[in-house]
């Protein structure tokens, strides 16, 4: 079972440029989540979905979009990137309800430089 | 808006000792709080989840505690050992009417070293 998968574990991007943060999971999971992680800090939320065709904003949108056109996948797109947008960033999925745990991604790695 | 602070940011204790992590929250209109563990390079794995309406959880060596009251929560880690050295992370999922939805908000981690 592979829960949530992200991809590229690692990516250097240059100043202005662009890229997509892919993620997908295989446990029909309604609620999908992006989170970016600085150092030292605790993680935010940049997008959350709760279902295929329903995305919205989270603490730290600004610089992001997301789509979710499918229960598995919810690709986090990144538009003309910034040194600020250096970050970690985690995936996430769960289902609705007070006792569903969230699973995590690897997370993706991020330079901007 | 919701804070959530953990205490203490670092902890370095022998093997074999019984330790508490702590993590305090401002709003106490909580849908759960989920304690994680997070080793270096890697993803967040969940260890235990209280509901709003529970008082603690136990799996294994681990016993989480929720005072919703007075806005705080424990992490006890009983008899640690070297494998036990990670960042432990506390996070809350605020009360709404979409089945918790929006998403958790998180402590800075504590960061525990077990020494051989």
């Amino acid at each position: 079972n592979a829960g949530v998968t992200q991809t590229p574990k690692f990516r250097i991007l240059k100043i202005g440029q662009s890229m997509t943060l892919q993620c997908t999971q295989d446990m029909n999971h309604n609620y999908m989540y992006w989170y970016r992680q600085d150092p030292g800090m605790g993680l935010k939320l940049i997008y959350y979905s709760v279902g295929a065709g329903i995305t919205d904003k989270g603490e730290v949108p600004n610089g992001y979009n997301v789509s979710r056109s499918t229960t598995e996948d919810f690709p986090l797109r990144l538009e003309l990137a910034a040194p600020s947008q250096t970050s970690v960033y985690f995936c996430a999925s769960s289902l609705p309800g007070p006792t569903a745990e969230a699973f995590f991604g690897q997370g993706t790695r991020l330079t901007v430089v | 808006k919701q804070e959530v602070t953990q205490i203490p940011a670092a902890l370095s204790v022998p093997e074999g000792e019984n330790l508490v992590l702590n993590c305090s929250f401002t709003d106490s209109a909580i849908y759960n709080l989920q304690w994680f563990r997070q080793d270096p390079g890697k993803g967040l794995t969940s260890l235990l989840l209280i509901q709003s309406s529970q008082r603690e959880q136990t799996s294994g060596r681990l016993n989480a505690s929720l005072d919703k009251s007075s806005g705080r929560s424990t992490l006890y880690i009983a008899a640690s050992q070297p494998g036990d050295s990670a960042t432990y992370l506390c996070a809350t999922q605020e009360g709404d009417s979409g089945g918790g939805a929006d998403g958790l908000t998180f402590g800075k981690g504590t960061h525990l070293i077990i020494q051989p």
